[in-house]
């Protein structure tokens, strides 16, 4: 089985620009997760999305948002991007009912804020 | 709220050394524990986890975990370091539908 994708694996932008994250999910998995993840720090709960709507969210402003498709992929869009936004943002899907005690992880996209 | 301190931040061991990082938690609720591993340019892992029952867990590639109540505990060891162990360690608590980390350990093993 395909485990949980992102793309793309780097990209640069500058302040004030805007980026999109993309994710597909492992297979058989309904619920996506997003994570970021700072340089020296632990990985930040952004949101959860299942049944494309968004089922919780952490302490991230609204430019932070995202999509779930009925494939159940996900994209993570950031708006007006600020230099503290240069992260590894992790993507994670879990199963029916398995919520965020069975997360499989993909590697990540790294966004630099220049 | 849920909070999480892993107050290693680096660890420096020669091979064979035995291993224990410290993972203390803060959660009102039911305690759902991880500790996940984070190899050089690669995705996080999840090495074991603690839901109930015998509060000593067993992971993968011989690392184990000790979940200690009284203490709001939840250490990672292993007996004998090897150097392919070098990587960063996160203990984590899950609730509310989200994991919540702790800043990690980085673990250096010198051959």
């Amino acid at each position: 089985e395909t485990g949980v994708t992102q793309s793309p694996t780097h990209l640069i932008k500058t302040r004030g620009q805007q980026v999109t994250l993309r994710c597909s999910s492992q297979s058989g998995h309904n619920t996506v997760s997003w994570y970021q993840q700072a340089l020296g720090q632990g990985p930040q709960f952004i949101f959860q999305y299942y049944r494309e709507e968004e089922n919780g969210r952490g302490n991230f402003p609204p430019r932070f948002s995202g999509l779930q498709f009925p494939n159940y992929s996900s994209e993570l869009n950031v708006n007006a991007l600020e230099l503290d936004d240069s992260a590894l943002y992790l993507c994670a899907s879990s199963p029916p009912g398995g919520g965020a005690n069975v997360l499989t992880f993909g590697a990540g996209s790294r966004l630099t804020v220049l | 709220a849920q909070s999480v301190s892993q107050h290693n931040h680096h660890v420096i061991l020669s091979e064979a050394a035995s291993l224990e990082l410290g993972c203390n938690y803060s959660y009102g609720g039911t305690v759902n524990l991880f500790w996940y591993v984070q190899y050089p340019g690669q995705h996080l892992q999840l090495l074991l986890k603690y839901f109930s029952g015998d509060p000593l867990v067993k992971g993968i590639k011989g690392f184990e975990a000790e979940f200690i109540k009284s203490k709001f505990s939840f250490n990672l060891r292993k007996p004998s370091v090897q150097w392919s162990d070098t990587a960063e360690y996160f203990c984590a608590v899950s609730g509310n539908e989200k994991l919540t980390f702790g800043t990690g350990t980085r673990l250096t093993i010198i051959p």
